[in-house]
C-alpha cells in the first residue's frame, strides 16, 4: 500500500480533459514539493511535472500540475491515444526517508 | 546528454548479495544529489534510497524496507553511485533504476533499468 493515494485508473475520450488525484499526509505533499511522472509498458518513468506546477524542457502545456494543502492533481488536457501510460506522483517524506510515491493511475483514452 | 546507465544485475539466491553500478556522464557529477529507485514486477515505484552531493554532507539515507541491508555509496572521480545489497530476499525482486535527484526532490533522470531477481 503506497503512501500517496492515487486512483488505480481513470479513463476518457480522445479530445477530452482528466485529472489525476494524489493524496498525501503534512509529512510529505503537505511540506514538499510534488512531481509527476509518465511510464510506458517496459520503460523507465519520464519527468511530467516537477515542484508542484513547472514543466521540464520538451513537455506540452497539455499537461498542467497543482497543488492544495496534502493533495496535488495532474492535469492532461487534450488527451491523445498516445498518453495512454501509467502515471506516479512523489514527493519527499520527513518521516519515511527519503520519499514516497503514489501507487500509479493507469489513464486509458477510450 | 544525460547518460545513466546501471550494470551489475542478475539472479541470486535469498541470503545473498549484490552489487549494482551506475556510470554517470553528460552533467556535473559532483553537483548531483543521486538516488536508486525499484519497481517490482506490476507494482508501483518505491524509494530505495538516495546519497547527496560531497558539499551537502554527501550522507545517504535509505528506506525502511532496506535499511541496514543496502548501502548507497558513489566515487565522485570515477562518476560511480553503487547499490550494495545484502541479505536479499524475494521481496527485493524488481527493476533497479539509478536516478539523478534534486533538492525539491524531483527525479530528472533516470536509468534504462537494471533488473534483479532473488529466487532460489
Amino acid at each position: 500500500q503506497s503512501v500517496l493515494t492515487q486512483p488505480p485508473s481513470v479513463s476518457a475520450a480522445p479530445g477530452q480533459k482528466v485529472t489525476i488525484s494524489c493524496s498525501g499526509t503534512s509529512s510529505n505533499i503537505g511540506n514538499h514539493y510534488v512531481s509527476w511522472y509518465q511510464q510506458f509498458p517496459g520503460t523507465a518513468p519520464k519527468l511530467l511535472i516537477y515542484e508542484n506546477n513547472k514543466r521540464p524542457s520538451g513537455i506540452p502545456d497539455r499537461f498542467s500540475g497543482s497543488k492544495s494543502g496534502t493533495s496535488a492533481t495532474l492535469g492532461i488536457t487534450g488527451l491523445q491515444t498516445g498518453d495512454e501510460a501509467d502515471y506516479y506522483c512523489g514527493a519527499w517524506d520527513t518521516s519515511l526517508s527519503p520519499g514516497v510515491f503514489g501507487g500509479g493511475t493507469k489513464l486509458t483514452v477510450l | 546528454e544525460v547518460k545513466l546507465v546501471e550494470s551489475g544485475g542478475g539472479l541470486v539466491e535469498p541470503g545473498g548479495s549484490l552489487r549494482l553500478s551506475c556510470a554517470a556522464s553528460g552533467f556535473i557529477f559532483t553537483d548531483a544529489w543521486m538516488s536508486w529507485v525499484r519497481q517490482a514486477p506490476g507494482k508501483g515505484l518505491e524509494w530505495v534510497g538516495r546519497i547527496k552531493m560531497k558539499t551537502d554532507g554527501g550522507t545517504a539515507d535509505h528506506a525502511a524496507p532496506v535499511k541496514g541491508r543496502f548501502s548507497i555509496s558513489r566515487d565522485d572521480s570515477k562518476n560511480m553511485v553503487y547499490l550494495q545489497m545484502n541479505s536479499l530476499k524475494i521481496e527485493d525482486t524488481s527493476v533497479y533504476y539509478c536516478t539523478t535527484v534534486t533538492w525539491a526532490g524531483t527525479v530528472d533522470y533516470w536509468g534504462q533499468g537494471i533488473l534483479v531477481t532473488v529466487s532460489s
